[in-house]
């Protein structure tokens, strides 16, 4: 039973390629997330979605679009892929954005831009 | 934004010792602090948290220790075995996320 599970958990693509990536998450948490893992392993927190709602957009370019068909999925999708945006990317959700709890994550999809 | 960071980036231990992992932290609003385990491979996983309220916490051979005054964290790690060989963050909340710090690499040997 994957709490929090990510496809795919490998992406190879050339630049300029248009690519998404899938979350789901059956725990029924409110809030779901997206964070880049760098190659220095730093997590950076780019967006959050509670209950289908964004409220948080950090200073990720617009080729970035998360989508939310419900609280329970919080898709990925990246237009013009660069080189720059190879990285993990994690997906991650809470109870809700208000109380304090630890967030779950799911494996994590590595992106290579080639 | 405020981040979260951590004095050392890697930590080598024998098993059995017992493992001390620092951070510090820049915002003094932050209420909630988590630390966080990450194998090769795999996501990052929930170790122990705590509230501002308290300045200590005990886990299963984990306790974290904070410090408010001086805006610091601590993990410790009794009996470090090789399993616990990962990447340790920690994480402070002073508003809608989760901020992560750079992560210390804590290696065991046996």
């Amino acid at each position: 039973d994957t709490a929090v599970s990510q496809t795919p958990k490998y992406l190879v693509t050339q630049m300029g390629n248009d690519k998404s990536i899938k979350c789901e998450q059956n725990l029924g948490h409110d809030t779901m997330y997206w964070y880049k893992q760098d190659s220095k392993k730093f997590l950076k927190i780019m967006f959050s979605y509670n209950n289908k709602e964004l409220i948080i957009n950090e200073t990720v370019p617009n080729r970035f679009s998360p989508k939310s068909p419900d609280k329970a999925h919080l898709n990925l999708h990246i237009n013009s892929l660069e080189l720059g945006d190879s990285a993990v990317y994690f997906c991650a959700s809470s109870q809700d954005v208000r109380t304090d709890y630890g967030y779950t994550f799911g494996s994590g999809t590595r992106l290579t831009v080639v | 934004g405020e981040s979260v960071g951590l004095h050392l980036p890697t930590l080598s231990v024998q098993e059995g010792d017992n493992s001390i992992i620092n951070c510090a932290y820049s915002n003094s609003a932050s209420d909630y602090f988590i630390w966080y385990k990450q194998e090769s491979g795999k996501g990052p996983q929930f170790i122990i948290d705590i509230r501002s309220n308290m300045d200590k916490r005990q886990g299963q051979r984990v306790t974290v220790l904070l410090n408010k005054t001086v805006k610091h964290l601590s993990l410790q790690i009794a009996a470090t075995q090789p399993g616990d060989s990962a990447v340790y963050f920690c994480a402070e909340k002073g508003g809608t996320a989760l901020i992560f710090g750079k992560g210390t690499t804590l290696s065991v040997s046996s």
